[in-house]
């Protein structure tokens, strides 16, 4: 079965770096889009970046554009969101989730998520 | 970017109800909509998708509706395990968005 389990969370502070990452196993990893959401404290599902099966193709979110990269490792079944310039109001839970095509489709199954607190 | 209005935000219904769940889009997404649903501390779970289709798993008493801009999720009978928050999320375009939820609570 499909599974997602995502590492690297914690406290840091604000303007400092962190990295994500989302292992994957239970289907081809280097076939499938993959995504990266988050959820602030009480609130919504917010979308930030997406990218193609083969990593030449990204897209992100205006609210991350210019900090955050996606990237994957398709040798180790694993996905990547590098968060620079951390500010508070990224603070949130991301989910990894795989996308039900190689690129442009829906968030078909996700990870359990892993906090991110910004805070000094 | 499309807006996603989901509508209501919260409602109140009581074991064995009928329930329905709108979602408008700003503009034409034809079918590239999908629902979720979510329970407290746990990730998002994979519902509908292309506005009707029903995903591997799920019970049949989940049903999606629309196209264009009007969408709706409907579930029939409500269960104690159905209360839960459900978003629509629409992936005509980039950058996929989300609506802000509609909380299911027990009356």
């Amino acid at each position: 079965q499909v599974q997602l389990v995502e590492s690297g969370g914690g406290v840091v502070q604000p303007g400092r770096s962190l990295r994500l990452s989302c292992a994957a196993s239970g289907f081809t990893f280097s076939s499938d889009g993959m995504h990266w959401v988050r959820q602030a404290p009480g609130k919504g599902l917010e979308w930030l970046a997406v990218i193609s099966y083969d990593g030449n193709n990204k897209y992100y979110a205006d609210s991350v554009k210019g900090r955050f990269i996606i990237s994957r490792d398709n040798s180790k079944n694993t996905l990547y969101l590098q968060m620079n310039s951390l500010r508070a109001e990224d603070t949130a839970v991301y989910y990894c989730a795989k996308d039900n095509s190689f690129w442009g489709s829906y968030t078909v199954y996700w990870g359990q998520g892993t906090l991110v607190t910004v805070s000094s | 970017d499309i807006q996603m209005t989901q509508s209501p935000s919260s409602l109140s219904a009581s074991v064995g109800d009928r329930v329905t769940i709108t979602c408008r889009a700003s503009q034409d997404i034809s079918n590239y909509l999908a629902w979720f649903q979510q329970k407290p501390g746990k990730a998002p779970k994979s519902l509908i998708y292309a506005a009707s289709s029903l995903q591997s798993g799920v019970p049949s008493k989940f049903s999606g509706s629309g196209s264009g801009t009007d969408f709706t999720l409907t579930i029939s009978s409500l269960r104690p395990e159905d209360f839960a928050t459900y978003y629509c999320q629409q992936y005509n375009s980039y950058p996929v968005t989300f609506g802000g939820g509609t909380k299911v609570e027990i009356k």
